[in-house]
């Protein structure tokens, strides 16, 4: 039971460069998560699932995209990345269905991207 | 307004003080509500639960107050291993939008 794991943990991107996060769960969470977070900003919603084929906008979803084509997976894309992405990125899970517990948040390790 | 806002830091305390931090949330709807704790840029990691009729864990207390919309954790004889940030999170639905607090920084000191 891994848990939440996070792809890669760190990477390094020039302007307009893309890329995309991978984060997998094997707890049968129905909802994920994608947040940043800055110094001093603390963790700030980019964008959210709450089941396979769904997503919806967090609080700063401007640049990302995101798909769930699999309940265990959660892919966070850049587009076109900028110097203001520059951040740490957690992902998490939530919400077992089968116990009906709302449960709290799981997270991955984090992934550090720095855009040049 | 941000939707939940904590209490600014960093908090400075000598070991064996009592601290209080104070998280408040605009969204009456919300449901479910955490405290988490989070060390040197790692992952957060859940520290308790808050529930309606508050809740106690060791050293650590957690109420709720929906009436004026704020939760808030007690941490008492504080020990050098609870200098950490503490996050709040606040869900609106079951497991729907989990939002967090800035973060409040606490260093204990020996």
């Amino acid at each position: 039971n891994a848990g939440v794991t996070q792809t890669p943990k760190f990477r390094v991107l020039k302007t307009g460069q893309s890329m995309t996060l991978l984060c997998a769960q094997d707890m049968n969470h129905e909802y994920m998560y994608w947040y940043r977070q800055d110094p001093g900003m603390g963790l700030r919603l980019i964008h959210y699932s709450v089941g396979e084929g769904t997503t919806a906008k967090g609080e700063v979803p401007d640049g990302y995209n995101v798909s769930r084509l699999k309940k265990q997976n959660f892919l966070l894309g850049l587009e076109s990345a900028a110097p203001s992405q520059t951040s740490v990125y957690f992902c998490a899970s939530s919400w077992d269905r089968r116990t009906r517990v709302n449960s709290p948040l799981h997270f991955g390790n984090g992934t550090r991207l720095t855009v040049t | 307004r941000k939707e939940v806002e904590q209490d600014p830091g960093p908090f400075n305390v000598p070991e064996g003080a009592t601290v209080a931090f104070n998280c408040t949330y605009s969204n009456s709807a919300s449901q479910s509500f955490f405290w988490y704790r989070q060390d040197c840029r790692k992952e957060p990691k859940l520290l308790m639960s808050v529930y309606s009729s508050g809740n106690e864990d060791g050293r650590f207390t957690a109420q709720l107050n929906r009436a004026s919309q704020y939760i808030s954790l007690l941490i008492r004889d504080s020990k050098l291993s609870d200098s950490a940030t503490y996050l709040c999170v606040v869900t609106v639905n079951q497991g729907g939008k989990l939002i967090f607090g800035q973060g409040t920084e606490l260093s204990v000191k020996p």
